[in-house]
Formats: structure tokens, C-alpha cells, sequence
């Protein structure tokens, strides 16, 4: 099965302090993986995606997420977080194993600025 | 930009009443999907469509079914609508995909409530 795990519930950080938020897959062959961000009350907005090459991969909004084929990691990455940045943060696969190539979600991260 | 439109943002509805939720595209894409979203249990696949009249089943379809008879408009029914569908449903279309890179692009969603 493609899947993947977002270990934390929350993720609380001070403005300005770097913040990550966690993702690990578990895909059989090569995995494409996207991060998406929603606000209160919205839908989804993607942020970013892994297909292939460059390990770092930049999307909107100054987030990055770092790609780790050992640790079968896709961590969620930003340098400098804003208050505006509190959100609930999700991974997830494309499901390369049935037609219509669907997205399977993580759980989801509460992630948490405080001034 | 791709916009995916869900005509109702906040429904009502009665047990056993029948229940349609509308999702229009205009990017022309060959991919839609409906989820359904609760929470700590992120977003789960209920039906996607890879063309018109064309349909498959997700992880939970059942008390669900799907309608696509224009290749812009994704519809989801529930049949005899029940108090564990209570939740938020979210649409989302993608260009047929391509090597799996392809993005989703998700709609505001449809927060449901059945009492």
C-alpha cells in the first residue's frame, strides 16, 4: 500500500524560529509526494510536491520540504515562521497502484505560531 | 488558476433525506475525486472519476454514490443521508495523470450535517 505517517498531532513554535513538520512514506517503487496547507473553514491548497531530482524541493509561501530516500522521509520545512503560518498541515502519495492516481492523506499536523 | 467550485459551503439536511453535493472544474481535467475529511482521521477517498460516465470506488464508498455526465461536473450523492455522514467533503480534479506528477487542485468544501 502506498501510505504515509504524520507522526505529530501538533506542532507549536514561536514566531520567527524555524519550524518542520514531519512526514514518512511507505511506497513500493519511487514515491511522488505533496504537501498541502489548510486555514480554518477551506480547502486544501497545495504547497509543494516531489516527483524526481533535487532532494529540496521549494513551493509557496517560503515552506520547503526535503526529500530522504534513506530515512523514507518528506519533511515540511520553513526558515523563519509566521504567525499566518498556523494552520493544519497535511502529507500525502499519489497511489500509483490504481487507476485515477488518488492522493492518500496523512492524518494531518495542527501547526501552531505564537508571537 | 484551476478553480474546482462547490456550489454549497453549508448544508442541512434530515436522516433519510437524499442528498447532492455539486463540484464543477474549469480547467478541463480528466480526474475528479470526492473526499471526505474528519478529524484525526485526515481525508478519506470516497469515489473518483477518470472520464465521463467513468467512475471507481475509493476506501469508503459505501452509502455513496457518484454521477458524471459532463466532464466538468463531479456530483456526489447520498442516497438516504445518515448521521455518521456527517462531516466536510471535499472535491478535487487533476489532469489525467502523467507519471503520477500531476497536481490535485481541491475546492473550499461542503461542510454537511445531518441531524
Amino acid at each position: 500500500a502506498q501510505s504515509v505517517a504524520q507522526p505529530e498531532d501538533q506542532v507549536n513554535v514561536a514566531e520567527g524560529n524555524p519550524l518542520t513538520v514531519k512526514c514518512t512514506y511507505s511506497v513500493s517503487g519511487n514515491p511522488y509526494l505533496f504537501w498541502y496547507v489548510q486555514y480554518p473553514n477551506r480547502g486544501l491548497q497545495f504547497l509543494l510536491k516531489y516527483i524526481t531530482g533535487d532532494n529540496l524541493v521549494k513551493g509557496s509561501y517560503g515552506f520547503e520540504a526535503e526529500f530522504n530516500k534513506s530515512q523514507t522521509s518528506f519533511h515540511l520545512k520553513k526558515p523563519s515562521a509566521l504567525v499566518s503560518d498556523s494552520a493544519l498541515y497535511f502529507c500525502a502519495v499519489r497511489d500509483m497502484q490504481h487507476s485515477g492516481y488518488a492522493l492518500n492523506f496523512g492524518k494531518g499536523t495542527s501547526l501552531l505560531v505564537t508571537p | 488558476d484551476v478553480k474546482v467550485t462547490q456550489s454549497s459551503r453549508y448544508l442541512v439536511k434530515r436522516t433519510g433525506e437524499k442528498v447532492f453535493l455539486e463540484c464543477v472544474q474549469d480547467m478541463d481535467h480528466e480526474n475528479m475525486f470526492w473526499y471526505r475529511q474528519d478529524p484525526g482521521l485526515g481525508l478519506r477517498l470516497i469515489y473518483f472519476s477518470y472520464d465521463v460516465k467513468m467512475k471507481e470506488k475509493g476506501d469508503i464508498p459505501e452509502g455513496y454514490s457518484v454521477s458524471r455526465e459532463k466532464k466538468e461536473r463531479f456530483s456526489l450523492i447520498l442516497e438516504s443521508a445518515s448521521t455518521n455522514q456527517t462531516s466536510m467533503y471535499l472535491c478535487a480534479s487533476s489532469p489525467r495523470p502523467e507519471g503520477g506528477g500531476n497536481t490535485i487542485y481541491f475546492g473550499e468544501g461542503s461542510w454537511l450535517t445531518v441531524v
